[in-house]
């Protein structure tokens, strides 16, 4: 199993531009996670989906951001415009079980830099 | 809001040393916990689900406890080793199913 894949690893943009983050769950896995991390707020759930489904996107800092989930072998995570604030690491885990009470597995993030 | 606190922050231990740390959060808001190693310049790698009190569960040195009425779980490590230098985070659980993860503790094992 290959695990969870993001791409890309690295984004580097300018302030204005629209970053589209990618994630790919692990196979039969129900439920995926985005979350970022930050040195001032450690890691935090941004958004998460049940069965393609968004649950709770309370995470989610501003409208800028917006995330899909189309079929269950794919997300995105959209911020437009970015602002230099947005410069983190992006993490998508999926589950196997819904609810939160399975194990996450991570993928290796997103380095993503706005300047 | 929602609090889960971990403590110590950091932690120093000579290699063979046991070593404990603590995830405090609010019983009331108790649905799951989970416990995650996290090596610096990797992701966070799952170690134990825990969800119902008084839980115990072990994965080779490695083991934790959950007492939900008061709102602690203990994770320890037996004979410490360089390789367990990490982050070890804790996430608490809601009702519906979001995480909320604590700030960690930051073990380092010297050999």
């Amino acid at each position: 199993d290959a695990g969870v894949i993001q791409s890309p690893r690295h984004e580097v943009t300018e302030m204005g531009q629209e970053v589209t983050l990618r994630c790919k769950p692990i196979s039969g896995h129900n439920s995926l996670f985005w979350y970022r991390q930050t040195m001032m707020r450690g890691l935090e759930l941004l958004i998460y989906f049940n069965n393609n489904v968004p649950i709770d996107d309370s995470g989610m800092p501003e409208d800028r951001f917006s995330a899909k989930m189309p079929n269950a072998s794919f997300s995105t995570l959209k911020i437009q415009p970015s602002e230099p604030r947005d410069s983190a690491v992006y993490f998508c885990a999926s589950s196997r079980r819904e609810g939160g009470t399975g194990e996450q597995y991570f993928g290796p993030g997103t380095r993503l830099t706005v300047t | 809001i929602l609090n889960v606190e971990q403590s110590p922050q950091s932690l120093h231990v000579q290699e063979g040393d046991s070593t404990n740390f603590t995830c405090s959060f609010p019983s009331s808001n108790f649905y799951a916990l989970h416990w995650y190693r996290w090596e610096t310049a990797k992701s966070p790698e799952a170690l134990f689900v825990m969800t119902l009190n008084g839980d115990e569960k072990k994965k080779g040195r490695i083991s934790a406890t959950l007492n939900t009425k008061e709102g602690y779980s203990y994770l320890y490590i037996k004979g410490s080793q360089p390789e367990d230098s990490a982050t070890y985070l804790c996430a608490l659980v809601k009702q519906g199913g979001k995480l909320i993860f604590g700030q960690g503790t930051e073990l380092s094992v010297k050999p």
